[in-house]
């Protein structure tokens, strides 16, 4: 079986500062790993996805992540917080190609002016 | 990037009234959909897969025949929420699997469901 847990469920920084949003997770086989960030009443959309291939990955909006098996983590950063970057993340782990999405409880950010 | 659509965007419908949502692939062909559920402030649980032809499997503790899942097309599966009550407001999300990409999922601007 499969699991995500986020570690805080609402983070605050200043704008300008860094972002770290936790990711840890269960998975009986070498897992693929996702990012999803959500704006209010709106879907999901893919920040970043890792499959097996570089362990730093690096999405869209100035976000990277890293996956570390020794530590089942694949936290979320971004150098510098923008106030645009204020929305709920989503971390996200499933167990192959076409399997289903388990997903952590969501992590709100909340960018201070 | 693969678009997917939801109708409607919102709804508000009386206890014991049927809701269909649909949800499409603009722009690509899907032959796994998936059907989450999300509660105010909470994370997306899955409902439901939905492959194209087939009946789609459930979660457990979903009960299948409230949430009539029908994926007749390759762009087109559809959620109706058979005679709705109030405990089943909440936000249902679509999303598309593309194929060949490794399990990126692609989600629907989500639909908004509220039962008075």
């Amino acid at each position: 079986a499969q699991s995500v847990t986020q570690l805080g469920s609402h983070v605050s920084v200043s704008e300008g500062a860094l972002v770290l949003l936790r990711c840890n997770y269960s998975s009986s086989v070498p897992p693929y790993l996702f990012w999803y960030v959500q704006y209010p009443n709106q879907g999901l959309q893919l920040l970043l996805k890792y499959t097996s291939a570089a362990t730093l990955v690096k999405g869209i909006n100035g976000f990277e992540a890293e996956f570390k098996k020794s530590e089942t983590s694949f936290h979320l950063t971004k150098p510098s917080a923008h106030m645009s970057d204020a929305a709920e993340y989503f971390c996200a782990v499933s167990e192959g190609a076409g399997n289903m999405l388990t997903f952590g409880g969501g992590t709100r950010l909340m960018v201070k002016p | 990037g693969a678009v997917v659509s939801q109708h409607p965007s919102w709804v508000i419908c009386k206890s014991g009234t049927s809701v269909k949502i649909e949800c499409r692939s603009l722009d690509f062909q899907a032959t796994t959909m998936f059907w989450y559920r999300q509660f105010p402030k909470q994370s997306l649980m899955l409902m439901a897969t939905s492959n194209e032809g087939s009946k789609a499997t459930y979660e457990q503790g979903v009960e299948k025949d409230k949430f009539l899942i029908n994926h007749a097309s390759l762009t087109l599966s559809t959620l109706t929420v058979t005679s709705a009550h109030p405990e089943d407001s909440s936000f249902y999300i679509c999303s598309a699997l593309v194929g060949g990409s490794y399990n990126e999922q692609f989600f629907g601007p989500g639909t908004r469901l509220t039962v008075l």
